[in-house]
């Protein structure tokens, strides 16, 4: 099974207000990183976090971490039409037995102008 | 290229064909990854290489899959035999690793293969 998996499957909102997307995973990890998909093509980096780190701000996202409960979130705030995309959690394994990110099954953000 | 580079960007085959998809990592980049995608669902992992050491094969679904990296850049993938269910955007990225951890990986465009 996925090792990464992001709850709401999808999501919808009116613009100004704040989206928060969770991801849950199974094993130790290194990071976590989230990522954003337009038109199921290319993901873009949005943001890393350590596994010794418990809060990262970047611009109107806001991620946390909890790695006694296996879990992150993605806050992104006052959201924007154009944030209207897929948001990806990856998982970069401590386990030696996967040595590449591991990416869940993503959440659709719709963003209502 | 400042950016991943995937080709061809589209692949329309039939059913048995082989196909060998293309993969232009970020110059200096040590880790590469192929993922697949089905419509609206999540990264399958399929490879991933990382500097000199042997590749992580264990998201191949089947040995109709296979893939290499010459020279530490350029990775090619290749379906032989192609079936429907292989259609899919098959995505490349690449990244630096530091000693103990993967970073943030750029991905290219994709490849959208199409089965009929």
């Amino acid at each position: 099974s996925q090792q990464g998996e992001e709850d709401p499957q999808a999501l919808s909102i009116q613009e100004g207000e704040n989206a928060t997307m969770n991801c849950s995973y199974k094993t130790s990890i290194n990071n976590l990183q989230w990522y954003r998909q337009n038109s199921g093509r290319g993901l873009v980096h949005l943001i890393l976090i350590r596994s010794n780190e418990r809060e990262k701000h970047s611009g109107r996202l806001r991620v946390t971490l909890d790695t006694s409960k296996k879990s992150s979130s993605l806050l992104i705030t006052a959201s924007r039409a154009a944030d209207t995309a897929s948001y990806f959690c990856a998982t970069d394994w401590m386990d030696t037995g996967r040595r590449a990110l591991t990416f869940g099954s993503g959440t659709r953000l719709q963003v209502q102008p | 290229g400042a950016g991943v580079s995937q080709s061809p960007s589209n692949k329309v085959t039939e059913k048995g064909k082989d196909v060998e998809l293309r993969c232009d990592p970020i110059s200096g980049h040590t880790a590469l990854y192929w993922y697949r995608q089905s419509l609206g669902q999540g990264l399958e992992f399929l490879i991933y290489f990382q500097g000199n050491s042997a590749p992580d094969k264990s998201g191949l679904p089947s040995d109709r899959f296979s893939a290499e990296r010459t020279g530490g850049s350029v990775s090619t993938l290749t379906i032989q035999r192609t079936q429907q269910e292989d259609s899919a955007v098959y995505l490349c990225a690449s990244s630096t690793r530091s000693m103990t951890m993967n970073t943030e990986a750029f991905f290219g465009q994709g490849t959208r293969l199409t089965v009929v």
